[in-house]
C-alpha cells in the first residue's frame, strides 16, 4: 500500500515569498491534515478536512495560509507572504475517518526554511 | 496552555533494559491516546493506542499505561533495542464531533536513545 506522498521534500524561500505544498493521501482516506511542526516541538494542527470539506481551521493563519482539497482526494497548502517563523517541517497525514479511535498515517514531511 | 505534555526531552537506556516514557495531559475531554515514533527525516509512524476504558494495552515489546485520575500515561518498552532510538511523540484525541474528534493534539516529543 502506497504511503502519503508529500512534495517538495524541502524548500527554501525568502519572506514575503509565496510557496506551496502539495500532498496525495492513501488511497481511500477521507481525512486529510495539515500539521506544522517547528523545530523541538510537537506536530500542530493547522487543518483538518473531511472529504472536500473543511472539519477544522481554527488554528490557519488565515491572513497567508490557505488549503484546499478538490475532489476529496490531493491536498494543497499555501503561503503567501511568508515569514521568517514559518520555518518549519509542514507534515501531511491522513487516516481511514475522521473518528477519534483511528491513527494517522503521515508523509515525509516538507521542511520550509524561510530566510 | 499546553494540553499534552512530555516534561523529559530526552531519555538513555543501556540495551536490553526497559524504556519508561511519560506523558501528561490536562483537557478531561481526550479519551484516546496515541504513542507515535519519527526517525529523523522521516514523519512520525503510529506505534501504539489505548482507549479512556482500558488502563493497559499491550503490543509485543511495547504497553502503554493510562491512569485517567492523574491524566497520565506512559509508555514502556522492554526490552529497550537499538533500533528504538527515535523521538516519541504522545498524542491524544476526543470523539465530539465538530470539536476534538480525530484530531491528535501532540506533546513536543521526548528523544529516545538506546544504548548498545
Amino acid at each position: 500500500e502506497a504511503g502519503v506522498a508529500q512534495s517538495p521534500r524541502y524548500k527554501i524561500i525568502e519572506k514575503r515569498q509565496s510557496v506551496a505544498f502539495w500532498c496525495n493521501p492513501i488511497s481511500g482516506h477521507a481525512t486529510l491534515y495539515w500539521y506544522q511542526q517547528i523545530l523541538g516541538q510537537g506536530p500542530k494542527l493547522l487543518i483538518q478536512f473531511q472529504n472536500n470539506g473543511v472539519v477544522d481551521d481554527s488554528q490557519l493563519p488565515k491572513d497567508r495560509f490557505s488549503a484546499e482539497r478538490l475532489k476529496g482526494v490531493d491536498s494543497t497548502l499555501k503561503i503567501q507572504p511568508a515569514k521568517l517563523e514559518d520555518s518549519a517541517v509542514y507534515l501531511c497525514a491522513s487516516s481511514v475517518s475522521g473518528t477519534a479511535n483511528t491513527e494517522a498515517f503521515f508523509g515525509q514531511g516538507t521542511r520550509l526554511t524561510v530566510v | 496552555d499546553q494540553q499534552v505534555k512530555q516534561n523529559s526531552p530526552s531519555l538513555s537506556v543501556q540495551e536490553g533494559r526497559i524504556s519508561i516514557l511519560n506523558c501528561d495531559y490536562t483537557n478531561s475531554m481526550f479519551d484516546y491516546f496515541l504513542w507515535y515514533k519519527k526517525y529523523p527525516a522521516e514523519g512520525p509512524t503510529f506505534l501504539i493506542s489505548i482507549s479512556s476504558i482500558k488502563d493497559k494495552n499491550e503490543d509485543g515489546r511495547f504497553t502503554v499505561f493510562l491512569n485517567k485520575s492523574a491524566k497520565h500515561l506512559s509508555l514502556h518498552i522492554v526490552p529497550s533495542q537499538p533500533g528504538d532510538s527515535a523521538v516519541y511523540f504522545c498524542a491524544a484525541s476526543g470523539s465530539i464531533p465538530g470539536t476534538n474528534a480525530g484530531k491528535s493534539t501532540f506533546g513536543d516529543g521526548t528523544t529516545l536513545t538506546v544504548k548498545p
